[in-house]
């Protein structure tokens, strides 16, 4: 059974620092990996998804990785801004005949001070 | 661009009454996804339907909850009768299938007494 782990829990930095947010997974057998953000009463909005065959993928001031192997992603948040406090998310989608289910991990909540 | 609609936003009822959650995918998105999301157990899949017909409903926490699409473009998932343990925020989220992301709608925050 995949199970989807987020380190840290939560996470406070002042503006402008760098950061990185951890997720990892059991079962390498996967279809892609998703990144969302969640603000307070929303719903989620998707960041990043890197597909099975891919490494890594960018957007803006955000990077994430995908290490298939070692069961493990991490998103990179470059020169923070308290815009970015929100929830983060990972979730993967399973391989076989169950591409479109998403697993998800319990999330970060990040808070990003002025 | 008009995102996943969902209704209502809020809905407090008491325990035993039937409730409907409704939702409206993006057009041209061929799968929509039913989620529940509760402190104790994060965001769980329920079901998800593929050109309107229900492909994998193994999330459906009991027979009283049930979903249906009739057509592309609406959706509704009724919890007939509600507990209390049904408290939580529902999501309604669609794609293209395949390496497309999910679009998530603003959610249902449901509230049983």
């Amino acid at each position: 059974k995949q199970e989807v782990t987020q380190i840290p829990a939560a996470l406070s930095v002042p503006e402008g620092e760098n950061l990185v947010l951890n997720c990892s997974f059991t079962d390498s057998a996967i279809y892609n990996l998703q990144w969302f953000r969640q603000d307070p009463g929303k719903g989620l909005t998707s960041l990043l998804l890197i597909q099975s065959s891919q490494r890594e993928q960018t957007s803006g001031r955000l990077n994430a990785s995908l290490d298939k192997s070692s069961g493990r992603s991490t998103l990179y948040i470059a020169a923070s801004q308290p815009g970015d406090s929100a929830t983060y998310l990972c979730a993967v989608a399973r391989g076989g005949g169950a591409t479109n289910k998403l697993i998800f991990g319990t999330g970060t909540l990040l808070a990003v001070q002025p | 661009d008009a995102g996943v609609i969902q209704s209502p936003r809020h809905e407090v009822t008491e325990m035993g009454q039937e409730v409907t959650l409704r939702c409206k995918p993006i057009s041209g998105h061929d799968y929509l996804f039913w989620y529940r999301q509760t402190m104790m157990r994060g965001l769980e899949l329920l079901i998800y339907f593929n050109n309107n017909v229900p492909i994998d409903d193994s999330g459906m926490p009991e027979d009283r909850f049930s979903a249906k699409m009739p057509n592309a473009s609406f959706s509704t998932l009724k919890i007939q009768p509600s507990e209390p343990r049904d408290s939580a925020v529902y999501f309604c989220a669609s794609n293209r299938g395949g390496n497309q992301p999910q679009h998530f709608g603003d959610g249902t925050r449901l509230s049983i007494l």
